[in-house]
């Protein structure tokens, strides 16, 4: 089982809502990440866990708050979002240690903010 | 950062052809990954590459690890219309220490198939 799964699918909100995206994986896994990914772009990292702590924050502004509460949950906070930040939002997951660096892709939240 | 720039851009190709993108760098990466994406859909992941000169196949698609570590290749035999996608490189930047990494996309193929 090599799935990733991120709700929701969709989510429109407004600029001063607050919503909150998840995801799961029961691979084992002990590093998750959040990318966001514009059209015709590459995805792009905002932040990865590895065993529930993060380590990486790619000076993403604190409109955007991370969570992990377990190994296998994953969940990006949102609040008082601006219209650029309209994307698709995807989890990913991998081995935390070792040679291994293959991460594993939900399939997306289309967010749009309006 | 460092930049993955993939070639080409985007290309149109006929049912049943054979097709050919790369991925390069400047700097040298001990792993490449090759990933297909759907549209509204997250990348999936096709082919994982650990060593330099490495050949690894998964059905019709063929990916290779350059020798000099800085390039990467990617083949699809008789493509079929559900090849249409974006096909991105990755590889962990900085290099793998062994820890999670964070893993560096390439610019892009978009691949488009026509009957």
């Amino acid at each position: 089982d090599t799935e990733v799964t991120q709700t929701p699918k969709h989510l429109v909100m407004g600029m001063t809502n607050k919503k909150s995206l998840k995801c799961e994986q029961h691979m084992g896994h002990r590093a998750m990440y959040w990318y966001k990914q514009k059209a015709k772009k590459p995805p792009e990292l905002m932040f990865v866990y590895s065993y529930e702590k993060l380590s990486i924050n790619e000076s993403v502004p604190s409109r955007f708050s991370p969570e992990c509460p377990n190994s296998s949950l994953l969940n990006l906070h949102l609040h008082a979002l601006q219209p650029e930040d309209s994307a698709l939002y995807l989890c990913a997951s991998s081995q935390a240690l070792g040679g291994n660096t293959e991460a594993f892709f939900g399939q997306g939240t289309r967010l749009t903010v309006v | 950062g460092q930049q993955l720039n993939q070639s080409p851009q985007s290309m149109f190709i006929q049912e049943g052809e054979d097709v050919s993108m790369n991925c390069t760098s400047s700097s040298i990466f001990n792993t490449w990954l090759w990933y297909k994406q759907d549209p509204g859909e997250g990348p999936v992941l096709l082919i994982a590459l650990y060593k330099a000169g490495e050949l690894t196949s998964n059905g019709r698609l063929t990916a290779q690890f350059g020798i000099t570590r800085k390039d990467s290749f990617l083949n699809i035999s008789a493509s079929i219309p559900s090849d249409v996608g974006i096909y991105f490189c990755a590889g962990p930047y900085p290099l793998n220490t062994g820890t999670a990494s964070k893993l560096t996309f390439g610019t892009g193929t978009r691949l488009q198939v026509t009957l």
